[in-house]
């Protein structure tokens, strides 16, 4: 049963550290997604890949996020330096040709 | 914004009884897909609809789109406490890598 798998489940760390995340998406899967989830603000969009380029990273606070992807088996989301604020729980969806996208379980983060 | 608003935001109903969610739009689409979400979990697919289709079922779940008043009903029949969770609906408005504009989600509480 392919699933999205993302790395690590839950994060703490202080205000200025540098925070990365992981996911590896579904084999065979050409694009994958990065959201961010809050009470807040809902679900937002940070970043997308299609066949590993980048196609819009607007969502996301470019001077302390960056998204990657060195191969096709693995997405990467780093913050630095983090912030109280990004607090919240990092999804990875990777999206199958027909349009469906398959969430991972998230990364939740705490910054304090 | 393009972004699709669930109506209601909360729901609490008895089992057995049916839970209809409603969705609205504002530009055109090339297909909405519904996702439930459990808590502290990812979302999970649920069911994929194209703008030519105008009713889908799957199971317990029947969804159907209205593209000239831009709305989208889910239906799920004889609920179970199982059913707890948070709806979203997502439109693909076509954008290139098939980027989802995710609601704001209907909190459905199935009481047992």
């Amino acid at each position: 049963d392919a699933r999205v798998t993302q790395t690590p489940r839950h994060k703490v760390t202080e205000m200025g550290q540098e925070v990365t995340m992981r996911c590896q998406p579904i084999l065979g899967h050409n694009t994958v997604f990065w959201y961010r989830q809050t009470m807040m603000q809902g679900l937002e969009l940070l970043a997308y890949f299609r066949n590993r380029a980048p196609l819009d990273d607007s969502g996301m606070p470019k001077d302390r996020f960056s998204a990657e992807m060195p191969d096709a088996t693995l997405a990467t989301l780093k913050i630095q330096p983090s912030e109280p604020r990004d607090s919240a729980v990092y999804f990875c969806a990777s999206g199958s040709w027909s349009g469906e996208q398959y969430f991972g379980p998230g990364t939740r983060l705490t910054v304090t | 914004s393009q972004q699709g608003e669930e109506d209601p935001q909360a729901l609490s109903i008895q089992e057995g009884e049916n839970a209809t969610m409603n969705c609205s739009y504002k530009t055109s689409i090339n297909n909405l897909q519904w996702y439930r979400q459990n808590s502290g979990r990812g979302l999970v697919h649920l069911i994929l609809i194209r703008s030519n289709e105008r009713e889908k079922h799957s199971g317990r779940l029947r969804v159907t789109l209205d593209t000239s008043k831009k709305s989208s009903s889910l239906l799920i029949t004889a609920s179970r406490a199982a059913d707890t969770a948070s709806y979203f609906c997502a439109t693909d408005h076509n954008n290139a890598g098939n980027m989802l504009t995710f609601g704001g989600g209907t909190r459905l509480m199935v009481k047992p």
